[in-house]
């Protein structure tokens, strides 16, 4: 049972650009989260998502950051317009259930230039 | 505000001795608190977990502490070994469980001397 796959790992955009990060919860989690982790810092919560419903977006900035989980496919975290304070690491954990043991990917690290 | 905050950020222990990486938090409503071990280049792991009803909570060489007088937790590491070195984080939940809306702590940094 493959865990928390996210891709890809490293991401590189220049300011202005684009960003979509991808996230595939662990096989039979329907639960997804979304953090950011500055340098040398804790995680921020962003928001959770069941399929095709944002249950708590109260940690997305109210600009530029979007985040949905479709009925088929991964989750998607997207970032317009990125500025260099967007560079960080970006973490998705997926549970089976809201309440019950949530398992982090490995990241992707996004690197705004 | 609410925060989750570690006393130290890097801690250094000998291969073999017991480690102690504390943690203090400032929500009285927090009921549900992680521990988490991140290596570099991956992601949080799940240690071990404790409720806000329970004051000790022990694990394969791990032991949490829960003190909600003074709003401190800790986490009790047995026989230190090299795969423990990692950046633990402290985590609470308003509301019992789950991975949404927990509050990280910074991290500390724990080395293991040979």
């Amino acid at each position: 049972n493959a865990g928390v796959m996210q891709n890809p790992r490293h991401l590189v955009r220049r300011r202005g650009q684009e960003a979509r990060l991808r996230c595939s919860p662990m096989k039979g989690h329907s639960h997804v989260y979304w953090y950011r982790q500055l340098p040398e810092e804790g995680l921020k919560f962003m928001v959770y998502l069941q399929k095709e419903n944002i249950i708590d977006e109260s940690g997305m900035p109210k600009e530029r950051f979007s985040a949905e989980f479709p009925k088929e496919g991964p989750s998607i975290l997207r970032i317009q317009q990125v500025v260099r304070g967007d560079s960080a690491a970006y973490f998705c954990a997926s549970s089976f259930d809201r309440g019950t043991e949530a398992f982090f990917g490995q990241g992707t690290r996004l690197t705004v230039v | 505000g609410e925060s989750v905050g570690l006393h130290l950020p890097t801690l250094s222990v000998q291969e073999g001795d017991n480690s102690i990486i504390n943690c203090a938090y400032s929500n009285s409503a927090s009921d549900y608190f992680i521990w988490y071990k991140q290596e570099s280049g991956k992601g949080p792991q799940f240690i071990i977990d404790i409720r806000s009803n329970m004051d000790k909570r022990q694990g394969q060489r791990v032991t949490v502490l829960l003190n909600k007088t003074v709003k401190h937790l800790s986490l009790q590491i047995a026989a230190t070994q090299p795969g423990d070195s990692a950046v633990y984080f402290c985590a609470d939940h308003p509301s019992g469980g789950g991975a949404d809306g927990l509050t990280f702590g910074k991290g500390t940094h724990l080395i293991i001397q040979p």
